[in-house]
């Protein structure tokens, strides 16, 4: 089976960094997605991880350990509009079902 | 919500009652996937088709859910009789392939209250 923690909620400023984290321990494990999700709505896909080591996407990273089973979303210059809650889901070796984290709740301040 | 449409988007009915909720993929796709969602358990697959048949339904809680998917257009999720405990936003979400980047794509939902 799979399991996945996630900080249930952080704060942080308009125009900061914030570093959202999760582990995970899998029994198998074949790409680490991250989903943004804003209260009302589905979740839309931002990040995907499989190998080691840091993808960037614009204002967003991700970063993936798989020794350590670890990952972090990293989202720089933050916007009002980032506030949201922040998915991660471990992908299983056949490569078709999601396991979810319970989501971290960002609120951005101004 | 790229690629399908659920309806009904909310849905209020009473204990007991039947309730039918419909996922329409309107893009290309292998695999089509049903989630539930409540604050208290986060996002739970009930369960996944692949080429329209079903591969895995070990996340549907009780016999009184069942899926179907007639064809590469449709899927239903029927729960029946209701109940209050099944009041959720139930997600329709579909996926390409199993190779790479391949991620789920997810409908608006359906939010479902059981009186």
């Amino acid at each position: 089976g799979q399991n996945i923690d996630q900080p249930t909620e952080m704060t942080a400023t308009e125009g900061a960094i914030v570093q959202i984290n999760c582990t995970y321990q899998t029994s198998g494990f074949n790409g680490l997605f991250w989903y943004q999700q804003h209260a009302g709505e589905a979740p839309t896909f931002l990040s995907y991880n499989v190998l080691d080591g840091l993808e960037e996407k614009g204002r967003f990273s991700s970063f993936l350990s798989r020794s350590k089973g670890y990952s972090y979303l990293l989202l720089k210059e933050l916007q009002m509009k980032d506030s949201a809650s922040y998915l991660c889901a471990v992908r299983d070796r056949a490569g078709n079902m999601l396991t979810f984290g319970g989501g971290t709740r960002l609120m951005v301040k101004p | 919500d790229a690629g399908v449409i659920q309806s009904p988007r909310h849905e209020v009915t009473e204990m007991g009652q039947e309730v039918t909720l419909r996922c329409k993929p309107i893009s290309g796709h292998d695999y089509l996937f049903w989630y539930r969602q409540t604050m208290m358990r986060g996002l739970e697959l009930l369960i996944y088709f692949n080429n329209n048949v079903p591969i895995d339904d070990s996340g549907m809680p009780e016999d009184r859910f069942s899926a179907k998917m007639p064809n590469a257009s449709f899927s239903t999720l029927k729960i029946q009789p209701s109940e209050p405990r099944d009041s959720a936003v139930y997600f329709c979400a579909i996926q390409e392939g199993t190779g790479g980047t391949d991620t789920q794509y997810f409908g608006p939902g359906t939010r479902l209250t059981v009186l």
